[in-house]
């Protein structure tokens, strides 16, 4: 069964500090992967996908098919960075989107 | 332009009523998501729509829940003998194009609760 794991429910960093959110998954198959992102007050919206290689705000993650992980990572964490990460999966030319619990970062001043 | 929006921003019923929560797709869109968020969890697929043919039902919990989407744009999620379970935060969300590797445009959810 598909399935998304982010072991973490909070994670609080310094500013500054560099930052990694986990995320694990389950999948038979060949799978795409993505970020999304819900500031405060804010609608839930993608934040990077696997696919397309890139960085966004100074935040990375790569597909690792042998250790089924996409961790999300950001070298230097700013205050503006706190929000709700979600990591999502779904199969290969397929649409149903599979999301993670989800993980609180918090960067502290 | 306008994003996605869904009405009403707020719901609450009685166990056993009928609700009908609606989304309006950012235009042009031909995709159309259904979501369920509970409180601590993260979004739970519900149904997927093409144009105006639902793709994809397998998330649905049960057949108290149906969605519609007759012209290919505005969306319905109708949900009958509403339960206390029911209670969650329903999200809509859109792509351009039928295309996974679009990103999902996202509205602010519909908050329903169930007395």
């Amino acid at each position: 069964a598909q399935r998304v794991t982010q072991p973490e429910k909070l994670l609080s960093v310094f500013k500054g500090a560099p930052v990694e959110l986990k995320c694990n998954y389950s999948y038979s198959g060949s799978p795409e992967l993505f970020w999304y992102v819900q500031y405060s007050r804010q609608r839930l919206q993608l934040l990077l996908r696997h696919i397309s290689r890139e960085s966004i705000k100074g935040f990375t993650a790569d597909l690792n098919k042998g250790e089924t992980s996409f961790h999300l990572k950001k070298p230097f964490a700013q205050e503006e960075d706190s929000a709700m990460y979600y990591c999502a999966l779904s199969r290969t030319g397929g649409f149903k989107t599979i999301f993670g619990a989800g993980t609180r970062l918090f960067v502290k001043a | 332009g306008a994003g996605v929006s869904q009405t009403p921003s707020n719901k609450v019923t009685e166990k056993g009523k009928y609700v009908e929560l609606r989304c309006d797709p950012i235009s042009g869109h031909t995709a159309l998501y259904w979501y369920r968020q509970s409180l601590g969890q993260g979004p739970e697929f519900l149904i997927y729509f093409q144009g105006t043919g639902a793709a994809d039902d397998s998330g649905l919990p049960n057949d108290r829940f149906f969605a519609v989407r007759p012209e290919g744009s505005v969306s319905t999620l109708k949900i009958q003998r509403t339960e206390r379970g029911d209670s969650a935060v329903y999200l809509c969300a859109s792509s351009p194009r039928e295309t996974q590797y679009n990103e999902q445009f996202f509205g602010p959810g519909t908050r329903l609760t169930v007395l």
